[in-house]
């Protein structure tokens, strides 16, 4: 069974710092992993997706990291700002075969993430 | 972007009452739509994927006579908490496939009380 993990569970920075989110994973066969942000009683908005074929994905001042093999993904931040703070949730597709049911997402517990001015 | 809506936004209901949420995509066709179920500082969890025109598929553990799923149309899809208890109480979140891109868009989640 897929299951993934987020340390830390929460994480507190001054603005300015660069901060590194981690996510890994149980069972490296996973179609993508896909970042996701959250806000306090909101839904998801995916930041990143990484197709398994790839190694990273770039957004503004966001990067991910996906190392399939040993199951880890990294979300690097660089140049928090206090409007980054939120949950950020890891999530990895994964299909029949892996689970035994149809395509689905698999998250983690998340980590709550504040900037501080 | 593509959007999806979630409604009501908060709903507070009595126990034993049944309760409607309905998840649509805006601006695009969703030919599948999951629906998940978040606690406090746990994780998302799946609850059951509908497929349009077909029963819902549900994930182990999770009751459908309680849960009714109905997917009627590409962009409408609702969950009906049946005698909900306040032990259903929590935050329901939908998503939609979008079917040429295959990205999943999440609706904003409905925050279910049940007093």
């Amino acid at each position: 069974k897929q299951e993934v993990t987020q340390i830390p569970a929460a994480l507190s920075v001054p603005e300015g710092e660069n901060l590194v989110l981690n996510c890994s994973f149980t069972d490296s066969a996973i179609y993508n992993l896909q970042w996701f942000r959250q806000d306090p009683g909101k839904g998801l908005t995916s930041l990143l997706l990484i197709q398994s074929s790839q190694r990273e994905q770039t957004s503004g001042r966001l990067n991910a990291s996906l190392d399939k093999s040993s199951g880890r993904s990294t979300l690097y931040i660089a140049a928090s700002q206090p409007g980054d703070s939120a949950t950020y949730l890891c999530a990895v597709k994964v299909g029949e075969g892996t689970q035994g049911g149809s395509e689905k997402l698999v998250f983690g517990k998340g980590t709550k993430l504040t900037v501080n001015p | 972007g593509a959007v999806v809506s979630q409604h009501p936004s908060r709903v507070i209901c009595k126990s034993g009452t049944s309760v409607k949420i309905e998840c649509r995509s805006l601006d695009f066709q969703a030919t599948t739509m999951f629906w998940y179920r978040q606690f406090p500082k746990k994780s998302l969890m799946l609850m059951a994927t509908s497929n349009e025109g077909s029963k819902a598929t549900y994930e182990q553990g999770v009751e459908k006579d309680k849960f009714l799923i109905n997917h009627a149309s590409l962009t409408l899809s609702t969950l009906t908490v049946t005698s909900a208890h306040p032990e259903d109480s929590s935050f329901y979140i939908c998503s939609a496939r979008h079917y040429i891109t295959d990205t999943q868009y999440f609706g904003p989640g409905t925050r279910l009380t049940v007093l």
